[in-house]
């Protein structure tokens, strides 16, 4: 079973349209990461968020960690071609050990 | 990019032999791991390593062990491959335990 649960698991959008995909965690994070991947290719790093409540943009891409620390969302804003991949959390649990949600597949039409 | 090096990149193998994929790192980094990737399942961590010599399983561990001899390698091995192991394996690193990882290019692996 998975430490953390990622919502949508596929999104669809039209370019310039706005989005938003949540990951939600039973246990309180020790630091809450996003990875994008490439269809094909290896996880590249977005952002970090590791206090409550905390929120960081890069470019048109936000994310936030709710107050508790145990749910995060990325919102991306008109949203375009380069943006499609696979959007996935990961999380750092006791021991170290990071795990990952199932990943959310965006497709952005053109 | 981080200096993450897997090998092979593909590989094709029958059920029941023995495979050992390989990451090499130039980073001097503290913890490495290795993932699979798998539709609807994400990135399950198999197993990971703190230190030379010093690893620990993750969730999806049986039918797999790791050694870690050297600060720069660290190798995963099925003593005998099955089809449910056929994956994408990812290597990762990170300097410290809740710090951010630097993956690997990902290794295809196909058990017949």
């Amino acid at each position: 079973s998975q430490e953390l649960e990622q919502s949508p698991q596929s999104l669809i959008v039209q370019e310039g349209k706005n989005l938003t995909i949540n990951c939600t965690s039973s246990k309180t994070l020790y630091g809450l990461y996003w990875y994008k991947q490439k269809y094909g290719e290896g996880l590249i790093f977005l952002m970090m968020l590791q206090k409550g409540g905390e929120e960081k943009s890069h470019e048109k891409i936000t994310a936030k960690l709710d107050e508790k620390k145990q749910q995060s969302s990325l919102h991306i804003t008109a949203s375009q071609p380069s943006h499609a991949g696979i959007y996935l959390c990961g999380a750092a649990f006791p021991n170290n050990d990071m795990r990952f949600g199932a990943g959310t597949r965006l497709t952005v039409k053109p | 990019d981080a200096g993450i090096t897997q090998s092979p990149r593909h590989k094709v193998t029958e059920t029941g032999t023995p495979v050992t994929l390989r990451c090499h790192q130039t980073e001097n980094h503290r913890y490495m791991y290795w993932y699979r990737q798998d539709p609807g399942h994400g990135l399950r961590l198999i197993h990971y390593s703190y230190g030379v010599k010093d690893t620990d399983k993750g969730e999806v561990s049986d039918g797999y062990s790791v050694s870690r001899s050297k600060t720069e390698d660290f190798l995963l091995t099925l003593e005998s491959a099955t089809s449910s192991q056929t994956s994408v394996y990812f290597c990762a690193i990170s300097g410290q335990g809740n710090e951010k990882l630097f993956f690997g290019s990902g290794t295809q692996l196909s058990v017949l």
